[in-house]
């Protein structure tokens, strides 16, 4: 079985303040990691996805997030956010082979709040 | 154009009646998804239907029945309505394929429970 952890339901920063959203997995087998984000009364859009070579991976929006296996970690980052960054942000794990029962286990998200 | 389109996107009923949330992917995917959103913005699969086939079925009370058509649509009916089915339930799909990963979420319906 796999399950994420997001270590913060709520992260507050200003505006062109750098971000850190924070993301562990669970897994006995090896996984493929994803961040997803929902703005306010919208459906989930994939920022980025980790699913094998470089540890450090680049998304839509200026975001990126580095895998780190040893630490069983999917860090989210940014340098600089805006207030169009507000929304809420999901962790996502899934089993490495895309079979016919191939599912996204989600983390319980963090709501990321950019204050002017 | 809209990739992946739930309807209706409110629903308010009372406890008991039944209702139906229709989903319709223009994608070509092969496999859709129906996900619930609690309160607490917990996500969890509830169904995967692949080629109109239901491939998941996560624990979810019977009272749950998902209906694919054709493979652009999936359609979620529930029965006797409770109050614990208030939840923004969300449909979306997928190709399917060794590689393909990503799924496209459709904007949600959020059902009322009274």
């Amino acid at each position: 079985a796999q399950s994420v952890t997001q270590l913060d339901s709520q992260v507050p920063v200003f505006e062109e303040a750098p971000v850190e959203l924070r993301c562990n997995y669970s897994s006995s087998v090896s996984v493929y990691l994803f961040w997803y984000v929902q703005y306010p009364n919208q459906g989930l859009q994939l920022l980025l996805k980790y699913l094998s070579g470089s540890t450090l991976v680049k998304g839509i929006n200026g975001f990126e997030a580095e895998f780190n296996k040893s630490q069983t970690s999917f860090h989210l980052r940014k340098p600089s956010v805006h207030i169009s960054d507000t929304a809420e942000y999901f962790c996502a794990v899934s089993p490495p082979r895309r079979g016919s029962n191939y599912k996204l286990t989600f983390g319980k998200g963090t709501l990321l709040t950019v204050n002017p | 154009d809209t990739a992946v389109s739930q309807t209706p996107k409110y629903l308010v009923t009372q406890m008991g009646n039944d209702k139906s949330i229709k989903c319709e992917q223009n994608l070509g995917h092969d496999t859709m998804y129906w996900y619930k959103q609690d309160s607490k913005k917990f996500l969890k699969i509830m169904f995967s239907y692949n080629n109109k086939e239901l491939i998941i079925n996560e624990t979810v009370p019977n009272r749950f029945s998902p209906k694919s058509p054709d493979k652009a649509h999936l359609n979620l009916h529930i029965n006797s309505l409770e109050l614990g089915d208030s939840a923004v339930y969300f449909c979306a799909s997928s190709p399917f394929g060794e590689f393909s990963y990503e799924q496209y979420f459709g904007p949600g319906t959020r059902l009322t429970v009274t």
